[in-house]
């Protein structure tokens, strides 16, 4: 089946520092790319959409210029925490999938981020 | 986006049947009805999804109602790897929005 990855699977960083988190599809072109943010006890919530070669779509309530998303390639988006603070630690998962027309998102394992 | 309503939490026992139901009353024609999971620290993974058929694969079957108001998941026999959060979706098919909401899910526990 499809194979998703994200690096590193979990960091800790100093408050105010940046940390980037990249997921990978690793048997398949994806064109589209997914982050979402699940805190303790919580259901999984959408941060924003990423499409290959164009700006990403946030949800909501996310803000764009703390969470950078990149989508350059079809194997390979980031998202980087700019200035991260203790409030956004959280596991952040990420997911994948192919063209149009196919239903089936591939999640990446997560990546646990603490910010002291 | 219609919503789903699922049970907080359901037991099972180690190689028995497990029928985990979902309501959508509000559900649309062109919404399709997925079903994930998530073992604990780990991302959620695919599991099966339908349309109006029952559809089935080699993880589970997915058996919806006629009036497409409720659906469920059949695991045929569980198996303690099979204890994980079951989230059932409705994603509309329309248009090019393939994002998912997930909801609070169903916590299964299967008992040995």
């Amino acid at each position: 089946g499809a194979v998703v990855s994200q690096h590193p699977s979990r960091v800790i960083c100093k408050s105010g520092t940046s940390v980037k988190i990249e997921c990978r599809s690793l048997d398949f072109q994806a064109t589209t790319m997914f982050w979402y943010r699940q805190f303790p006890k919580q259901s999984l919530m959408l941060m924003a959409t990423s499409n290959e070669g164009s700006k990403a779509t946030y949800e909501q309530g996310v803000e764009k210029d703390k969470f950078l998303i990149n989508h350059a390639s079809l194997t390979l988006s980031t998202l980087t925490v700019t200035s991260a603070h203790p409030e956004d630690s959280s596991f952040y998962i990420c997911s994948a999938k192919t063209g149009p027309g196919e239903e089936t998102q591939y999640f990446g394992p997560g990546t646990r981020l603490l910010v002291l | 986006d219609a919503k789903t309503t699922q049970p907080n939490s359901m037991e099972s026992n180690e190689e028995e049947p497990v029928h985990l139901p979902c309501n959508h009353s509000t559900i649309s024609g062109t919404d399709y009805i997925h079903w994930y999971r998530q073992l604990p620290s780990q991302g959620p993974e695919y599991v099966i999804h339908g349309l109006t058929s029952n559809v089935n694969n080699r993880m589970a079957s997915l058996a919806i109602a006629e009036d497409r108001k409720s659906s469920t998941l059949i695991l045929h026999r569980a198996t303690l790897r099979d204890a994980a959060v079951y989230y059932c979706i409705l994603r509309y098919s329309g248009g090019s929005n393939y994002k998912l909401t997930f909801g609070k899910g169903t916590l299964l526990t299967v008992n040995p």
